[in-house]
């Protein structure tokens, strides 16, 4: 069965303070993976779609990384304004169109 | 990226009561799915709906409580039937968009609140 964790569930950061944000998986065959930030109240918001291990897609402050395990979100200097929830999802060969969330990472960053 | 909109935004509805929710695309798409997201959880997977066939529903949801429509490629809709407390979430409905990258893109949500 396709799985998805991430980790840590919560992490407050100060302004300026770059960390990452990890995403385990078990899929049966990787078809893609997503990562999404969402603000409370609204949708997620898509960010990036990685296919393949060793592949990096950077926006602004965020990139992210793909091995065949795990996933990282690594946000650099990060401000007030990217505090969010950020969500993994996995979309596996057996799955047809359908994709497995995470529970989610709410980051949190204090000016 | 596809522009998607959802009705109403948000409503506060009476147990035993049935809501229905919009979602609108402002264009063509083969795959439109609907999630719920319940209070400090992540999004699940209610049903998937295609323009033309019957919507495929996950385990645990069946389509007396949530029966979908796919009138044309921009629009569907989900009715919560029979609502109960437990129904409080907020119901999302996204979109694969043609080009093979997978990748669904999400409206902005229902809230909804069953007293």
């Amino acid at each position: 069965e396709d799985q998805v964790t991430q980790s840590p569930e919560a992490l407050r950061l100060q302004e300026g303070e770059s960390s990452s944000l990890n995403c385990s998986y078990t899929v049966s065959g990787l078809r893609g993976l997503f990562w999404y930030r969402q603000d409370p109240g609204k949708g997620p918001e898509f960010l990036f779609t990685l296919y393949s291990a060793g592949e990096e897609k950077e926006k602004e402050r965020l990139k992210a990384t793909l091995t065949k395990k795990e996933s990282f979100l690594h946000i650099t200097a990060p401000k007030p304004e990217d505090s969010a929830t950020y969500l993994c999802a996995v979309h596996s060969y057996s799955s047809a169109s359908k994709i497995i969330f995470g529970s989610g990472t709410r980051l949190s960053i204090r000016p | 990226s596809a522009v998607i909109s959802q009705k109403p935004s948000r409503d506060i509805c009476q147990r035993g009561t049935s809501l229905t929710i919009q979602c609108q695309v402002d264009s063509q798409v083969t795959m439109m799915f609907w999630y719920r997201q319940q209070p400090g959880q992540s999004l699940t997977l209610i049903a998937t709906a295609n323009q033309g066939s019957e919507a495929t529903y996950e385990s645990g949801f069946v389509i007396d409580k949530f029966p979908i429509s796919r009138p044309n490629l921009t629009f569907s809709t989900l009715t919560v039937s029979n609502m109960s407390p437990e129904d409080s979430s907020i119901y999302l409905c996204s979109v694969e968009q043609a080009g093979g990258t997978d990748t669904q893109y999400f409206g902005p949500g229902t809230r909804l609140t069953v007293l």
